[in-house]
């Protein structure tokens, strides 16, 4: 199985900041069709998980663009470019190129 | 607008089986993946297996593949989770969702296993 390896566990940041979290794979996921299938995810408490980014960098459709994303290979970055209150919760890189794996997730608590 | 509405929370035994429910609104199965993904408490999310209910084609990650039986009705635009040989670790949060990402998903079902 590919493992994603997520830094930090958890970010405390406050309101404005940006911040940036990392996921390492442990195998490239670059697949064969040219495509890099590494999506990232937010799971407010309670909630179910919501789609941010996918395909390494473009945003899903209602996300604002205070989130981008970027890497090739095995490592990749989400980065908040000025954190917001509703952004709390716990941050997720999933790769599909390979039989999906989530990484262990990053907790951002708001200052 | 997609909408995944699962079906309601369960208490099961060990040692018996239970069966999720996951009805599509707005998206046709058939043009997508149906993935299930569970959420032990205070956990991460853990993948369990995908259908294409075009074709009934399932793939299961290999520590679910004696627990977990996927289904898909294309009829009613909906899928099933079968879980057997409920156990006490089995107790945990159980999603379904669809999509490229995958972008949309149901709300989650509570399975708790306790006797």
């Amino acid at each position: 199985d590919v493992v994603l390896t997520q830094t930090p566990p958890t970010l405390s940041a406050t309101i404005g900041q940006s911040v940036s979290i990392s996921c390492r794979s442990s195998q490239s996921l670059l697949h064969s069709n040219g495509n890099t299938y590494l999506n990232w995810l937010l799971q407010r408490p309670g909630q179910p998980p919501q789609l941010l980014i996918y395909l390494v960098s473009r945003l899903e459709s209602g996300v604002p663009n205070r989130f981008s994303g970027s890497g090739s290979g095995t490592d990749f970055t989400l980065k908040i470019s000025g954190v917001e209150a509703e952004d709390l919760g716990v941050y997720y890189c999933v790769q599909s190129t390979h039989a999906p794996t989530f990484g262990s997730g990053t907790k951002l608590e708001i200052k | 607008e997609v909408q995944l509405q699962q079906s309601g929370a369960e208490l099961g035994k060990p040692g018996t089986s239970v069966k999720l429910s996951c009805k599509v609104s707005g998206y046709n199965i058939r043009n997508t993946y149906m993935h299930w993904v569970n959420q032990r408490p205070g956990k991460g999310l853990e993948w369990i297996g995908r259908i294409d209910p075009a074709n009934g084609n399932t793939i299961y990650a290999e520590k679910f593949k004696s627990k977990a039986t996927l289904t898909a009705d294309t009829s009613s635009n909906t899928a099933y989770m079968q879980l057997s040989q409920l156990k006490s670790d089995d107790t945990a949060i159980y999603f379904c969702a669809i999509g490229p990402g995958p972008a949309y998903w149901g709300q989650g079902t509570l399975v708790t296993v306790s006797s």
